[in-house]
């Protein structure tokens, strides 16, 4: 069955520094998509980042980087020179289009909080 | 472009009484999904519309819910009766990927907080 591990449930970093947070899933399949999303206090979920099982090289997307380790099943989201801004709920999530259940599953989520 | 919208952004209601939650998905969106967020918990997915019709409800979590998506437009979540578990942030979503994509990127509102007191 699918499911996404997030084993942080709170992180607390020093403004401009570079923080890791973890992500852990499982699936049967070959063919799968993982996500991140944050939420920030206003509520509303944002898309940070996207890596496909396929893809060769992990994703990047500004200071966001995607540590794709398809062996472990882990899909850490790295956030490198951590800026004020960046405290909110992160949620990873995947999607497994070819399961009978297709639809994106997400963990509990990661509450980083950036001391300036 | 309008985002999707949610609406209300919180109700609170007691034990028994019925609430309605709506959701207008991005113009053009075919999926539409309903998940919940009890606190401290992980995002639950509900349901999953792909025009009017209901793809996928394994999610919701008793015959006191109940979702409609009348002409493939926006979307309601009826809770009747709302007993205190049903607490939470409701999340809509919608995406415009079709068939078998992994990268199905979610739009997602910013939630209705439902207080059952």
């Amino acid at each position: 069955a699918q499911k996404i591990t997030q084993t942080q449930p709170g992180m607390f970093v020093q403004e401009k520094e570079a923080v890791t947070l973890d992500c852990t899933y499982d699936t049967s399949d070959q063919s799968y998509g993982l996500f991140w999303y944050k939420q920030p206090s206003s509520g509303e979920m944002i898309f940070l980042i996207y890596q496909g099982s396929y893809d060769e090289q992990n994703a990047t997307e500004g200071r966001y980087s995607l540590n794709f380790q398809k062996a472990r099943k882990s899909a850490n989201l790295v956030i490198s020179a951590s800026q004020l801004g960046d405290s909110a709920m992160y949620f990873c999530a995947m999607r497994e289009p070819y399961s009978s259940a297709s639809k994106i599953i997400f963990g509990s989520g990661t509450r980083l909080s950036i001391r300036p | 472009e309008a985002g999707v919208t949610q609406f209300p952004s919180h109700s609170v209601i007691e034990k028994g009484q019925t609430v309605t939650l709506r959701c207008d998905p991005i113009s053009g969106h075919d999926n539409l999904y309903w998940y919940r967020r009890v606190m401290g918990k992980e995002i639950k997915f509900l349901l999953h519309f792909v025009k009017e019709s209901k793809q996928d409800e394994s999610g919701m979590p008793n015959n006191r819910f109940l979702a409609e998506r009348t002409g493939g437009t926006y979307s309601t979540l009826k809770v009747q009766p709302a007993e205190l578990e049903d607490s939470g942030v409701y999340f809509c979503a919608s995406s415009q990927v079709r068939g078998f994509a992994t990268n199905e990127k979610l739009f997602f509102g910013s939630g209705t907080q439902l207080s059952v007191l």
